[in-house]
């Protein structure tokens, strides 16, 4: 069964870079039906998608976050992983990681997800 | 593109029908997803491309709608559905989700 699994700091400050990882079990990261992607949700808002990757490294992102957000894989360890730059509290939010079927652009499965708050 | 579910919120019993609206700014085809999320859980998708149940997913649950006009039906409501339900746009980039619309018990 596909597990995914998010992890990082719970705070971060103001102008800082928020860090996630996200741990794929179950499957591999290299497949190559799948891009994987990142989403997040605002408290008691709605969802919001961040960027995603292929395994070769490929990449896109929501333009209107794509200066700050980088995403990576390490196939090594079945990880990719979200940089997201210079964050305000506008980022706090609960950060989702999830697979993304190749040529489709639904997500099929999600991890549990891990709130960020941006604080000083 | 934009995504607007109606109603935000609706009250309803078990065994009530139940339809959600989800309206795109343009035509997107049928390049339409749905998901169901319970509090403080991550979504689950139930429908893609309008109307393509996700494996699991119970036929209480139904999709429909083309170009800018969707609809999310569950034909018997469970207490395991009183959710919040969010629509998904698949047809261009960037992804969009609606704002959801939370089923709360009469």
């Amino acid at each position: 069964q596909l597990q995914l699994q998010e992890s990082g700091p719970g705070l971060v400050k103001p102008s800082e870079t928020l860090s996630l990882t996200c741990t794929v079990s179950g499957g591999s990261i290299s497949s190559s039906s799948y891009y994987w992607g990142w989403i997040r949700q605002p408290p008691g808002k709605g969802l919001e998608w961040i960027g995603s990757i292929y395994y070769s490294g490929s990449t896109y992102y929501n333009p209107s976050l794509k200066s700050r957000v980088t995403i990576s894989v390490d196939t090594s360890k079945n990880q990719f992983s979200l940089k997201l730059s210079s964050v305000t509290a506008a980022d706090t939010a609960v950060y989702y990681c999830a697979r993304q079927p190749f040529g489709q652009s639904f997500f099929d499965y999600w991890g549990q997800g891990t709130l960020v708050t941006v604080s000083s | 593109i934009q995504l607007t579910q109606s109603p935000s919120s609706l009250s309803a019993s078990v065994g009530d029908r139940v339809t959600i609206t989800c309206r795109a700014s343009q035509g997107i085809g049928s390049f339409l997803a749905w998901y169901q999320q319970k509090p403080g859980k991550a979504p689950k998708l139930l429908i893609y491309a309008a109307s393509t149940l996700q494996n699991g997913v119970p036929s209480t649950f139904s999709g429909s709608g083309s170009g800018t006009d969707f609809t999310l039906t569950i034909s018997s409501l469970q207490p395991e559905d009183f959710a919040t339900y969010f629509c998904q746009q698949l047809n261009s980039y960037p992804w969009t989700f609606g704002q959801g619309t939370k089923v709360e018990i009469k």
